[in-house]
């Protein structure tokens, strides 16, 4: 069954703690991509993948990390230098041609 | 740059009214553009497309969408709206190139309906 996962769903932190976000999909998509949803600003950009070992900041990039070593695999590390991290994080991937996006479930960060 | 504009953050409607929810889009070349829906604490699914091939786009769950250039348009509709309709509604726009394969979403419509 393809599709995107991410885990956990539900994740808590202290401050001045890094957590990393796992998105794994069977699609064989190129692209993948991290969203940040906060209520009433819709989705923005973090960073985004083409291709394997290659990456690029979205709009909102400072805090965050990421890699991508492996084409099935995208996973995103808050770090403690990201000011307000509480959110819902959203993975997506697209494959070539179309710009249609596949979105796994969410992991809503909480820190506490 | 492109840009999206969803006119109306809440839109309310009775169980078995018209559905029309608005985006309005900028792009600098011909866009994609799509409609995707979120339920509760969920990722978001794709209802439709538009990929420059016909002009009335019919999605899933009875929804479909009209791409009308002169009015930089997309305004998803439904007949008659259904209980299981609510839910956050996105609008997004990418450019027909596709070469860096980014969307830009609007901020969402969250769309209620009464009994």
């Amino acid at each position: 069954d393809g599709g995107i996962t991410q885990s956990p769903k539900y994740l808590f932190r202290k401050e001045g703690q890094n957590v990393t976000l796992s998105c794994e999909q069977n699609l064989n998509h190129d692209a993948m991509y991290w969203y940040r949803q906060d209520p009433g600003q819709g989705l923005r950009l973090i960073y985004y993948s083409q291709i394997v070992n290659d990456f690029q900041k979205g709009d909102i990039a400072e805090g965050y990390s990421v890699s991508r070593e492996k084409k099935e695999s995208f996973p995103l590390t808050v770090t403690s230098a990201q000011k307000n991290p509480t959110a819902f994080y959203l993975c997506a991937s697209a494959g070539t041609g179309g710009n249609e996006q596949f979105f796994g479930p969410g992991t809503r960060l909480t820190v506490l | 740059a492109q840009s999206v504009t969803q006119l109306g953050s809440h839109v309310s409607v009775s169980e078995g009214a018209l559905v029309l929810l608005r985006c309005n889009y900028s792009s600098s070349v011909p866009p994609y553009l799509f409609w995707y829906v979120q339920y509760p604490n969920q990722g978001l699914q794709l209802l439709l497309k538009y990929t420059s091939a016909a002009t009335l786009v019919k999605g899933i769950n009875g929804f479909e969408a009209e791409f009308k250039k002169s009015e930089t348009s997309f305004h998803l509709t439904k007949p008659s709206a259904h209980m299981s309709d609510a839910a956050e509604y996105f609008c997004a726009v990418s450019d027909s190139g596709g070469s860096n394969y980014k969307l830009t979403f609007g901020k969402g419509t969250l769309l209620t309906v009464n009994p």
